[in-house]
């Protein structure tokens, strides 16, 4: 049950875009096709932000988008605003109803 | 609305027990898989415990594995967790999370915290 490995920190000014990187293995990204993906502001619980690996929860801004190549899941956001700037965590199933979060990325926008 | 609130938590000594709940509403509880997911102080998020919508069926972390119990009261809507020989490392804020297939309803979380 190790933790998926996300980069530390990722920035961006606004309206660019940035990608968040997931990387985990063959018994759990590679393996499913459900990795989620969560945003975090300080003092507030995680909120769902990107589910199976690609789909968008009803409300959430079609600036998230997810995508997964291999071992490997991405969180891009696109025309990135002051409020996006949070911590980001991956998540994914890893068989027997387990899950296993990724290192977690804190979003700076400059 | 849709939620979940969590109660229980407070300060311990280490190898002590405490217990939490968390209440549902505004959906049907008994249809749900729940999870309780936790993050240490400055930390990030970590698994903790999975229970099917009937009780079932139900897994650990190796960290909580025969320390933690996690149980449910489908009557009452609401997700325990029992929590035995606790440990330092423990502490943390515990989040009860609604699961059909990824984490889509959160609690606000209660902390617990492990000390001498």
């Amino acid at each position: 049950q190790s933790a998926l490995t996300q980069p530390a920190s990722v920035s961006g000014s606004p309206g660019q875009s940035i990608t968040i990187s997931c990387t985990g293995t063959s018994s759990d990204v590679g393996s499913y096709d459900l990795v989620s993906w969560y945003q975090e502001h300080p003092g507030t619980a995680p909120k769902l932000m990107i589910y199976e690996d690609n789909k968008r929860p009803s409300g959430v801004s079609n600036r998230f988008s997810g995508s997964k190549s291999g071992n490997t899941a991405s969180l891009t956001i696109s025309g990135l605003q002051a409020e996006d700037e949070a911590d980001y965590y991956c998540c994914s199933y890893a068989g027997s109803s387990t899950y296993v979060f990724g290192t977690g990325t804190k979003v700076t926008v400059l | 609305q849709v939620q979940l609130v969590e109660s229980g938590g407070g300060v311990v000594q280490p190898g002590r027990s405490l217990r939490l709940s968390c209440t549902a509403s505004g959906f049907t509880f008994s249809s749900y898989a729940m999870h309780w997911v936790r993050q240490a102080p400055g930390k990030g998020l970590e698994w903790v415990a999975f229970i099917s919508y009937d009780g079932g069926n139900k897994y650990y972390a190796d960290s909580v594995k025969g320390r933690f119990t996690i149980s449910r009261d489908n009557s009452k809507n609401t997700l325990y967790l029992q929590m035995n020989s606790l440990r330092v490392e423990d502490t943390a804020v515990y989040y009860c999370a609604r699961e059909p297939g990824a984490f889509d309803i959160w609690g606000q979380g209660t902390m617990v915290t492990v000390s001498s």
